[in-house]
């Protein structure tokens, strides 16, 4: 069974630009949510995408957006990069239709804007 | 609105005495509760978790404790060794709305540290 893998691990990019970050869920799993987490923060949820569709999103503007793909892999993009989006992004998948809840993460993607 | 916070933003112990990490949250209507370990460089890992109609659960080395009354989550760890110093955060989940839909929200963190 292989675990939720993230890419790539780290990434600098420059105000304004545009940013895509990759997962890989865990297999089994049919549920993707991003998090994005400040330094000495806790996560914050971004948004959730269950069936290839988004069906729940934190309090983040719509330059953050997302794809679920068929096999269950995710992608979050950013556009129009601030520098306050610098934070580390984690993605975590997990089975709806179970009753178990509980997420499994990846390791993240540190983001540095500049 | 929906919090979850932490009494002690650090907590060091020394090895092998007992750690006690403790909780608040405020949402009446999360029915699932989880606790996660942060090592520097990595994301969350699962430890334990515990519904809302328990009050107590125990895995290896780990208890939770769960007070409903007070909205009052405890991890507690026996035996407490150096790998156990990280970040540990308490989560809460609201039941899932139409469509699937599950939030888990996090609070800010405590951090463990582990006296040799």
């Amino acid at each position: 069974e292989t675990g939720v893998t993230q890419s790539p691990t780290h990434l600098i990019k420059t105000r304004g630009q545009q940013v895509t970050l990759r997962c890989s869920s865990q297999s089994g799993h049919n549920t993707v949510s991003w998090y994005q987490q400040a330094l000495g923060q806790g996560p914050q949820f971004i948004f959730q995408y269950y069936r290839e569709e988004e069906n729940g999103r934190g309090n983040f503007p719509p330059r953050f957006s997302g794809l679920q793909f068929p096999n269950y892999s995710s992608e979050l993009n950013v556009n129009a990069l601030e520098l306050d989006d610098s934070a580390l992004y984690l993605c975590a998948s997990s089975f709806i239709g179970s009753s178990n809840y509980g997420y499994t993460f990846g390791s993240g993607t540190r983001l540095t804007v500049v | 609105g929906e919090s979850v916070g932490l009494h002690l933003p650090t907590l060091s112990v020394q090895e092998g005495d007992n750690s006690i990490i403790n909780c608040a949250y405020s949402n009446s209507a999360s029915d699932y509760f989880i606790w996660y370990k942060q090592e520097s460089g990595k994301g969350p890992q699962f430890i334990i978790d515990i519904r809302s109609n328990m009050d107590k659960r125990q895995g290896q080395r780990v208890t939770v404790l769960l007070n409903k009354t007070v909205k009052h989550l405890s991890l507690q760890i026996a035996a407490t060794q150096p790998g156990d110093s990280a970040v540990y955060f308490c989560a809460e989940n609201i039941p899932p709305y139409s469509g699937g839909y599950q939030k888990v929200t996090f609070g800010t963190g405590t951090k463990l540290q582990v006296i040799p």
